[in-house]
């Protein structure tokens, strides 16, 4: 199994400034149709998780271009240009290139400090 | 307006069995994959089952297999899981999610809460 693992776990972040998350996987997430299916969720509190990007760096329709996604290979990295009050909540990374199962980085808090 | 809305949650005793479903709206359901992820009380994602588009193929996370079973009836729009011999680690909520065609995970329910306790 592809395992996938985030940092850091929490992010207290002061409002305006910027925030990054790391997930490494524990396996190259290419797959042999040139895709690399590596996405992003965010979870606000109380609510279900929404994706935010897909194939690494690919924004979902709605999504505020403050939020990007980058990498290749294992190391991936999501980042919020200018956190917002709004962005506050969990974050996972997902795998969808070697399945099953699918499987989830264990998920990063982020917090205003 | 895409949808996806859960039910069939509740509390049940360690052994006991649930049927959850999901009612699909807003797509053509009879075109899509579909998952149920599960999330603990303060836990993360966990990947639980998948079906394909005609229900001819399915797949089960390892805690799960030979106890779960997914199925769905594209005419009602309807994906379930029956979940059997339940145990306190089965607890949670319980998320259908559709999955976007060569593309992944998508679209998320509200989520159906499991409880498994004497």
């Amino acid at each position: 199994d592809v395992v996938m693992t985030q940092s850091p776990l929490s992010l207290p972040v002061t409002l305006g400034q910027p925030a990054s998350i790391s997930c490494r996987s524990s396996q190259s997430l290419l797959h042999s149709d040139g895709n690399t299916y590596l996405n992003w969720f965010q979870q606000r509190p109380g609510q279900s998780p929404r994706r935010l990007i897909y194939y690494v760096s690919n924004r979902d329709s709605g999504v505020p271009d403050r939020f990007s996604g980058s990498g290749s290979g294992t190391d991936f990295t999501l980042k919020i240009s200018r956190v917002e009050a709004e962005d506050v909540g969990l974050y996972y990374c997902m795998q969808g290139t070697q399945w099953p199962p699918w499987t989830f980085g264990q998920g990063t808090k982020v917090e205003i400090k | 307006e895409v949808q996806l809305v859960e039910s069939g949650g509740g509390l049940v005793q360690p052994g006991g069995s649930l049927r959850l479903s999901c009612a699909a709206s807003g797509f053509t359901f009879s075109n899509y994959w579909m998952h149920w992820v599960r999330q603990a009380p303060g836990k993360g994602l966990v990947w639980v089952s998948h079906i394909n588009s005609d229900g001819t193929s399915t797949s089960y996370a390892d805690s799960v297999k030979g106890r779960f079973t997914i199925s769905r009836d594209n005419a009602k729009n309807t994906l379930y899981v029956q979940t059997n011999s339940l145990r306190a680690e089965d607890a949670g909520v319980y998320y259908c999610v559709r999955d976007d065609p060569g593309i992944g995970m998508d679209v998320w329910g509200q989520g159906t809460t499991v409880t498994v306790s004497s």
